[in-house]
């Protein structure tokens, strides 16, 4: 499957736990992105990252929230101290090394549903 | 800012046309995207347009654009119960590259 793969698909955690969620893009592409999706949302921004940078994380909350793209391996987005609020999906997309996400459209995988207790 | 409005639900009988619509605010829009989302699944890019056209067909699927109005409109010809998903409408500002979501409507098919 060469598609942007995440995981794990759904996540269940404690409030005051640390949640780890997984995104491998596609094949061939170096640009990655975080949305969340609250229920009866679209999807909001979070950040955005090219292998070992953080180009933009406009959209990513100023506390308890962090993002990394390591040369090897896959991207992480990790949520500390977790609150009934973090509760969502949580979509990766990916795009390729070359060209604006405009004209290189993203491709997303079918996300990680964080429910927190 | 940037805004992208949708109607949340739309009915249809299947085998009749369906008519999704959209509407933005930012006049520097350059590619406008219809994405469809399945129960579970992450989002698929259907189509996308770019600012200098009006019209894009793709088989069953018609996108219009109306860039005066900043309205944008996705047609599914002959609609059947496998296209009964969520639609969301994403616009990309020009010298951005994040598109900005609609909140999605909810096409329901039913025979």
């Amino acid at each position: 499957n060469a598609g942007v793969m995440q995981n794990p698909r759904h996540l269940v955690r404690r409030r005051g736990q640390e949640a780890r969620l997984r995104c491998s893009p596609m094949k061939g592409h170096s640009h990655v992105y975080w949305y969340r999706q609250l229920p009866e949302e679209g999807l909001k921004f979070m950040v955005y990252l090219q292998k070992e940078n953080i180009i933009d994380e406009s959209g990513m909350p100023k506390e308890r929230f962090s993002a990394e793209f390591p040369k090897e391996g896959p991207s992480i987005l990790r949520i500390q101290q977790v609150v009934r609020g973090d509760s969502a999906a949580y979509f990766c997309a990916s795009s390729p090394e070359f060209g604006r996400a405009g004209n290189q459209p993203q491709h997303f995988g079918d996300g990680t549903r964080l429910s927190i207790l | 800012g940037e805004d992208v409005e949708q109607s949340l639900f739309l009915s249809v009988r299947e085998g009749d046309s369906s008519v999704i619509n959209c509407t933005y605010t930012d006049s520097s829009s350059t590619y406008l995207y219809w994405y469809k989302q399945e129960p579970g699944a992450g989002l698929q890019l259907l189509t996308y347009i770019f600012s200098n056209m009006d019209m894009k067909q793709d088989q069953r699927l018609t996108v219009l654009l109306n860039k005066k109005d900043k309205h944008l409109s996705l047609r599914i010809a002959d609609t059947q119960t496998g296209d009964s998903a969520i639609y969301f409408c994403a616009e990309e500002a020009g010298g951005s590259y994040i598109p900005t979501f609609g909140r999605g409507t909810s096409l329901i098919v039913h025979p």
